[in-house]
């Protein structure tokens, strides 16, 4: 089973604090994908990355930045946290193959509150 | 532009009602994919099924069913005799063009609640 992995499921940090979340999943996917989820707003993409030390930015990158240093591994970083950044968090991944039709999988999400 | 529009919030059913959550979708490509996905209270979503735009069969899986319609640009979903373990909320999202790994579009999701 793929498997996707994500450091906290509940954070609480202060306003200004430079907040990390770590993505890990095992399945030597390529793609790796951080959302954000608010009511009402769906999934909105903030980075996308196809490969080791490749970042792409999607619909809201503004505020975030992301690391992937190695291919199994993708962090979402949060320079200077502010209360509009309270929100879940979502990571995933999906394989890059045609067959795979990008499916992609998800991990079990972060919710930041940011005070 | 690409867009998916869950136009119901929240549904509300009692067991073994059936329930019909309802997705339009808007796109210029000709080639694309449509999904849904569940997410329970644990948080993860979940895969449920995709559909390619040249695949026009409806299709069913147990208790659940969907109805795509490249006429009205629906994908529909259809839970048959709901169940307490149904209760979640349901993404649809529309992924397309297929060179671009990037654009995968959601819905706003519906939030299903099936009451005993």
């Amino acid at each position: 089973d793929v498997k996707v992995t994500q450091s906290s499921r509940y954070l609480v940090k202060r306003t200004g604090e430079k907040v990390f979340l770590e993505c890990v999943q095992d399945m030597d996917h390529e793609n790796m994908f951080w959302y954000r989820q608010d009511p009402g707003l769906g999934l909105r993409l903030i980075y996308f990355s196809y490969d080791v030390k490749m970042k792409e930015k999607g619909d809201i990158p503004e505020g975030y930045s992301v690391s992937r240093e190695k291919k199994e591994r993708f962090s979402l970083i949060l320079e200077s946290a502010s209360t509009n950044q309270t929100s879940m968090y979502l990571c995933a991944s999906s394989d890059s193959s045609a067959s795979s039709y990008n499916e992609q999988f998800f991990g079990p999400g972060t919710r930041l509150t940011v005070l | 532009a690409q867009k998916v529009t869950q136009a119901q919030t929240e549904i509300s059913v009692v067991e073994k009602e059936d329930v019909t959550l309802d997705c339009v979708y808007e796109t210029r490509d000709t080639t694309y994919y449509l999904f849904w996905y569940k997410q329970p209270p644990s948080g993860e979503l979940v895969f449920l099924i995709r559909r390619n735009s040249f695949d026009e069969q409806n299709e069913i899986s147990g208790r659940y069913s969907w109805n795509f319609q490249k006429s009205t640009s629906s994908f529909n979903f259809t839970i048959t005799a709901s169940q307490v373990v149904d209760s979640a909320v349901y993404f649809c999202a529309l992924f397309g063009p297929v060179y671009n790994n990037n654009d995968m579009r959601f819905g706003a999701g519906t939030r299903l609640t099936v009451k005993p």
